[in-house]
């Protein structure tokens, strides 16, 4: 099992560019995630899926656009891109029917917007 | 909406030393979770806390969730190198929906 991965883990972009995050994971899990990590704020919820062709928005959607096609894919999309939106993207997935609501996170891709 | 604070923010002491962070959230939760977060990695699991008042404990380390279910703490004992690294809470608002606490940050001095 590879668990989570992450597609590029470094990328930098220029501002007005777009680009696409690929999240996979083979666990079988229903729910998909996507966070930002910026210093000193945690990790904030940008949108999230609850299974396969649903996607519904998190704490800071804007400026970014997800879609969940395949039950084991999630994609996080930038159409143009921001220096706000430098940051470390983490992607998370957990199943229900469990009494652990344990998410398992992705090992993050860096980007920086110039 | 939802907001899950944690303090300190930063937390430096010497190895041995005893370390707590604290987790308070706006609103009742249903259940908290803590997760590790090495320096340069990702996010991992450590525990679910359920039960009001309830408190479990992992070698060195004790986390309890409180009466009102709205506050929960995080405290090892005798800290160590390898305890260096982010602590969050994070909390379950929404149907399916996490919110994890801003995180503190432990640096341990051998």
């Amino acid at each position: 099992n590879a668990g989570v991965t992450q597609t590029p883990k470094f990328r930098v972009l220029k501002t007005g560019q777009s680009m696409t995050l690929l999240c996979a994971q083979d666990m079988n899990h229903e729910y998909m995630y996507w966070y930002r990590q910026d210093p000193g704020m945690g990790l904030r919820l940008i949108h999230y899926s609850v299974g396969e062709g649903t996607t519904a928005k998190g704490e800071v959607p804007d400026g970014y656009n997800v879609s969940r096609l395949k039950k084991q894919n999630f994609l996080l999309g930038l159409e143009s891109a921001a220096p706000s939106q430098t940051s470390v993207y983490f992607c998370a997935s957990w199943t229900s029917g469990r009494e652990t609501y344990e998410q398992y996170f992705g090992p993050g891709t860096r980007l920086t917007v110039t | 909406g939802q907001q899950v604070m944690q303090i300190p923010q930063y937390q430096h002491v010497q190895e041995g030393e005893d370390f707590t962070t604290y987790c308070n959230s706006s609103t009742t939760l249903s259940n908290i979770q803590w997760y590790k977060q090495r320096p340069g990695g990702h996010p991992v699991f450590l525990i679910q806390l359920v039960k009001s008042g309830e408190v479990k404990k992992q070698k060195r380390l004790t986390f309890q969730f409180g009466e009102a279910k709205k506050n929960s703490s995080l405290h090892i004992t005798a800290t160590q190198t390898t305890d260096v690294g982010t602590y969050f809470c994070a909390g379950l608002t929404g149907y399916q929906k996490v919110t994890f606490g801003t995180g503190t940050k432990l640096q341990v001095i051998p």
